[in-house]
């Protein structure tokens, strides 16, 4: 079955270092990759997404690339905020389906 | 607009209560859904509704009854609960059929703790 996999957390940032928080994935067909963030105490909100192969999903100064020869999905930001902090989750949606499959999350908490 | 609404925000329940969740969205969406989530963990997927019928259950017990009154509205009936039972409740809608995998447009939740 389709599983994703993220980095374990928390991970933890002075205001302005780079982000990188890694995610790969395996799918037995062609899948759309997702990052979603949630902020304390609130639900899930859509990041980015790419649906294709070599798509690049951004927003907010966020970034990933859809790397199907790495079936990986990268989450990046070149300058983090204190008010980034928040758990990132990479999920994928296999074509024809809604259904989700979520990595277990990763917290990142940036200081000022 | 993308906005799911949950009613209520917060929600706190006798083990012997029944009460009701409600959801609600105005996006066009035919696939609802609702979720499980404990603290530091992902969502777990409890049902899926496509076309306003019941298409996913992931073995839930039967304490959660859900509703899809119509297709803009999705309620989750609550009886008999347990402690553990103690959770964010979230509610999501996606559009559904033949495509790339779709994104899901989540509310805030329900802050559900049962004493």
């Amino acid at each position: 079955g389709d599983s994703v996999t993220q980095m374990e957390g928390p991970v933890t940032l002075s205001e302005e270092a780079c982000l990188t928080i890694n995610c790969t994935y395996t799918a037995t067909g062609y899948p759309s990759l997702f990052w979603y963030v949630q902020y304390p105490g609130e639900g899930l909100q859509l990041l980015l997404k790419a649906t294709k192969a070599d798509d690049k999903g951004s927003n907010k100064g966020f970034e990933a690339t859809y790397r199907k020869e790495t079936t990986s999905f990268h989450l990046e930001k070149g300058s983090v905020q204190v008010s980034d902090s928040a758990v990132y989750f990479c999920a994928l949606s296999e074509t024809g389906y809604s259904t989700l499959t979520f990595g277990k999350g990763t917290m990142l908490l940036v200081s000022p | 607009d993308t906005e799911v609404t949950q009613t209520p925000k917060h929600l706190v329940m006798g083990m012997t209560n029944k009460k009701s969740l409600k959801c609600e969205q105005h996006m066009g969406h035919r696939a609802m859904y609702w979720y499980k989530q404990k603290a530091k963990k992902p969502p777990e997927l409890m049902f899926v509704y496509s076309y306003e019928k019941l298409s996913i259950n992931e073995s839930v017990p039967s304490r959660f009854s859900p509703e899809c009154p119509n297709s803009s509205l999705l309620n989750l009936h609550l009886h008999a609960l347990q402690p553990e039972d103690s959770a964010l409740y979230l509610c999501a809608s996606s559009q559904e059929g033949p495509g790339p995998g779709y994104e899901q447009y989540f509310g805030p939740g329900t802050r559900l703790t049962v004493t």
